[in-house]
Formats: C-alpha cells, sequence, structure tokens
C-alpha cells in the first residue's frame, strides 16, 4: 500500500445532504486526485490538487468542491448530494516516474 | 471523451493461457500504464512504459506500445485464477503547467477459469 486511507470507506445519504469524503496520505506527494467508478466509464476525474490550497477541476467536478489545507489530506465534498453521485471514490496519488497509488475506495450511496 | 480504450471489454480463459488486452488512445502521451482491479479494491500499478519504448517485461507481463498507432498491448502469459480481475490502461495528458492527469479506460474485465 502506499500510505493513502480513505474514510468513510462506506456511506448512505439521503438526497441533499452535503458528504464530505477524505483522503489521507503519509507519502508527501504533491499531487493528489479524486476519480470517480462507474460501470461503462472506467475512472473519471473529478478534481486534482498540485500543492496546498493549489486545486482544479477534471472531467467531472459539476457538482462537487475540494480543498487541501495540507499536503496530507484532500477533502471532497458532495454539496448536496443526488442519486447521480452514487459511486465509488478513489483517492490517488501520483508518485515516482507519474505512477498512481490509489486509495482502497469509497462506496457512496445516494438514496 | 475518453483517451484510453481498453479492447476486448471483457475477455474468459482457462487457466495456463495466454492473455492479451489491447488499449488505443488518441493524442501524443509521455507515459502509458496499465492497472489492476480485484473486485471491491483499488486500482494496483502493474506497469509503465514510456513513449520512447517498444516492450516492456515484468514478471508474467509483458506491454507493447506502437506510438504510430496509438495502441498497446498487456500480455498475461501462464495465467492463474488470481490474475481474474479488471484491466485499465491510463495515459498521462498535461493540464496547464501545473501537472499531469491521468484518463482511464473503461477497463477489460478478464476470467481465468480453473
Amino acid at each position: 500500500d502506499a500510505g493513502i486511507t480513505q474514510s468513510p470507506r462506506h456511506k448512505v445519504t439521503e438526497t441533499g445532504t452535503p458528504v464530505t469524503l477524505r483522503c489521507h496520505q503519509t507519502e508527501n506527494h504533491r499531487y493528489m486526485y479524486w476519480y470517480r467508478q462507474d460501470p461503462g466509464h472506467g475512472l473519471r476525474l473529478i478534481h486534482y490538487s498540485y500543492g496546498v490550497k493549489d486545486t482544479d477541476k477534471g472531467e467531472v467536478s459539476d457538482g462537487y468542491s475540494v480543498s487541501r489545507s495540507k499536503t496530507e489530506d484532500f477533502l471532497l465534498t458532495l454539496e448536496s448530494a443526488t442519486s447521480s453521485q452514487t459511486s465509488v471514490y478513489f483517492c490517488a496519488i501520483s508518485g515516482r516516474e507519474n505512477t498512481i497509488y490509489f486509495g482502497e475506495g469509497s462506496w457512496l450511496t445516494v438514496v | 471523451s475518453q483517451q484510453g480504450e481498453e479492447d476486448p471489454q471483457a475477455l474468459s480463459i482457462q487457466e495456463g493461457e495466454n492473455a492479451t488486452m489491447n488499449c488505443s488512445y488518441k493524442t501524443s502521451i509521455n507515459n502509458l500504464q496499465w492497472y489492476r482491479q480485484n473486485s471491491g479494491r483499488g486500482l494496483v500499478h502493474l506497469i509503465l512504459i514510456r513513449s520512447n519504448e517498444r516492450e516492456k517485461h515484468s514478471g508474467r507481463l509483458r506491454v507493447t506500445l506502437d506510438t504510430s498507432k496509438k495502441s498497446s498491448s498487456l500480455l498475461i502469459t501462464a495465467s492463474r485464477a488470481a490474475d481474474t480481475a479488471s484491466y485499465f490502461c491510463a495515459t498521462d495528458a498535461f493540464v496547464d503547467n501545473y501537472g499531469q492527469n491521468f484518463v482511464f479506460g473503461p477497463g477489460t474485465r478478464l476470467s481465468v477459469l480453473p
């Protein structure tokens, strides 16, 4: 494992509620990413960060926000959860030679 | 649209046989990577091949890259039941001046039957 911890690992929430997923790394890597994985779509980039307080949007950023106040933590917030945001969310860091290391995933169900 | 597209979407073989998966991409790349994902788990890096390399080996894995055709293949030799997983290719894409993003295909689901 590359020292990436995601929390919570599983969550069921109601439509319209805010949800925050946390990614914590112990590798001191600069780049961190949030992806979502859905059947037939592979992994799609939501947001990424290239440093503390430096973030940018990915392919599917609508309805999501992120924050990175410390190198080790990258938070993904669903401002008002919708059923279309039911998915598996993966945090990743970019390591040596641009190899990506993934967390174990957070399963989110919006009912 | 996705940069990488794996082919086939699903592959079923007998233990001991070889498995070949292909990946096509659209734009120029610096490197291409293959990942494996077991059911319910995160993705695990298998191998990286740079744009100036044509072939790379790692244990039972062999990756080829043809930049003229914008395609790569992953060969798993002497497959085992434990190789059952989904396999993804990922290509890099520079975003502005701040770093790289990685674009994944939808994956090939490999089933190795005992």
